[in-house]
């Protein structure tokens, strides 16, 4: 079983359109997050949600929105794709076990290529 | 502004030997900091962690150890295994005794073990 999962895992788009990343978790967790894996390797965040609430967002360009559904799900709509958007997007939720604090599951990634 | 610095890019090592990863990072606030393993079209996978009260922490072969007065931490896998062979990822954390924080990453390690 997967614990977190994301489609499509590639994605090859032209400049101007519109997409969605979709993702699931079913670990039962109350946070989750996107990140985008740059060219030069940085894992950055996007954004968390927490019980449907956008509760960080670090000044990514509003062309990104994320979307829950439910606990479960937390999608990434992106608008008007740029050539800097190609990148690898991972999702991830958050979790609590003993003696592991801020522990991140992430998904396999989906590789969106603009061009 | 990188805050969580991985140096070396890569690092080859034969197996059976040591492999030694380094982080530096340079807010003092972080309390948490967490290993994460990555394979190739896979997303990280959570490998050790440690909190900022402790200097060291092991799991079989792999051991974390923190010198917070340098703002520096390791990696020690002993022996190291061809499987081994991934990008390491170091993470870290602020606000260990409240709220889930955030992970800054550095950029990653690429370990290739030899047999």
């Amino acid at each position: 079983d997967t614990a977190v999962s994301q489609t499509p895992k590639y994605l090859v788009t032209q400049m101007g359109n519109d997409k969605s990343i979709k993702c699931e978790q079913n670990l039962g967790h109350d946070t989750m997050y996107w990140y985008k894996q740059d060219s030069k390797k940085f894992l950055k965040i996007m954004f968390s949600y927490n019980n449907k609430e956008l509760i960080i967002n670090e000044t990514v360009p509003n062309r990104f929105s994320p979307k829950s559904p439910d606990k479960a799900h937390l999608n990434l709509h992106i608008n008007s794709l740029e050539l800097g958007d190609s990148a690898v997007y991972f999702c991830a939720s958050i979790g609590e076990r003993e003696g592991i604090h801020n522990e991140q599951f992430f998904g396999p990634g989906t590789r969106l290529t603009v061009l | 502004d990188q805050q969580v610095k991985q140096n070396s890019p890569s690092l080859s090592v034969q197996e059976g030997r040591i492999s030694i990863l380094n982080c530096d990072y340079t807010n003092s606030m972080f309390d948490y900091f967490l290993w994460y393993k990555k394979y190739p079209a896979e997303g990280p996978t959570f490998l050790i962690s440690i909190s900022s009260i402790k200097d060291k922490n092991e799991d079989g072969r792999f051991t974390v150890f923190l010198n917070k007065s340098a703002k520096h931490l390791s990696l020690h896998i002993v022996p190291s295994q061809p499987g081994d062979s991934a990008v390491y990822f170091c993470a870290a954390s602020a606000n260990y005794g409240g709220s889930q924080g955030n992970l800054i990453f550095g950029k990653g390690t690429k370990l290739s073990v030899k047999p």
